[in-house]
């Protein structure tokens, strides 16, 4: 049973426009819930965390919307560039335990 | 500041040789991963540990073991390789018992013909 659900798998975004990245989640105890940018040939590195007390948290161009009603929270990325061409996850994860991943999309911003 | 280090980087066994993943890290974190990430899969917990001299499973342990050498190092085995086992492996650590993020070693691609 996936406990975090991702969508879309794939996305491609004209430079300047708005990428948007959605995930869903089951477990009601989550209380943490990162998003993770993977480049080619590297390992995944934090981008932006939120926590369920709050439904927004704007990191410059990056912002997390959370709806614990939902049990949705989606990744904006404001003005996307070519440099934002990478696979996103997002993580959930409940106190004192492992992350759990979505299935990953993988980005393409084109000029 | 190196990180996480992993190696190899890259390798190629044959269906039945062992393999043993190191990684290593030099943040002075408690806990330790070690994930598989397959194409339309995402990222998979094979096994994680804690705090030093304890290990638990995660969701794909079959096939594997691991071991917490030390506060800095925890290896991933594969006693009896197979094709089901071509992935690339990431070991990733953080502190404990907080919202620290996770950091990522840059993988090992590993094929098993």
């Amino acid at each position: 049973q996936q406990q975090v659900k991702q969508s879309p798998q794939s996305l491609i975004v004209q430079k300047g426009g708005i990428s948007i990245i959605n995930c869903a989640y089951e477990n009601t105890a989550f209380d943490y819930f990162p998003w993770y940018q993977q480049f080619p040939g590297k390992g995944p590195a934090l981008l932006i965390a939120i926590r369920p007390d709050v439904s927004e948290k704007k990191e410059g161009r990056f912002t997390i919307s959370f709806n614990k009603s939902a049990k949705q929270f989606s990744l904006h990325i404001m003005d996307s560039q070519p440099g934002d061409s990478a696979t996103y996850f997002c993580a959930a994860r409940r106190r004192n335990t492992p992350l759990v991943f979505g299935k990953g999309t993988r980005l393409s911003v084109i000029a | 500041n190196a990180g996480v280090t992993q190696t190899p980087k890259f390798q190629v066994l044959k269906t039945g040789q062992s393999m043993t993943l190191q990684c290593a890290q030099d943040m002075n974190h408690n806990s330790m991963y070690w994930y598989r990430q397959d194409p339309g899969m995402g990222l998979r917990l094979i096994y994680y540990s804690a705090s030093e001299g304890t290990t638990d499973k995660g969701e794909v342990p079959n096939g594997y073991n691991v071991s917490r050498l030390n506060k800095r190092e925890f290896s991933l085995r594969l006693e009896s390789a197979a094709p089901s086992q071509t992935s690339v492996y990431f070991c990733a650590s953080k502190y404990s018992n907080s919202n620290q993020p996770q950091h990522f070693g840059d993988g090992t691609r590993l094929s098993i013909l």
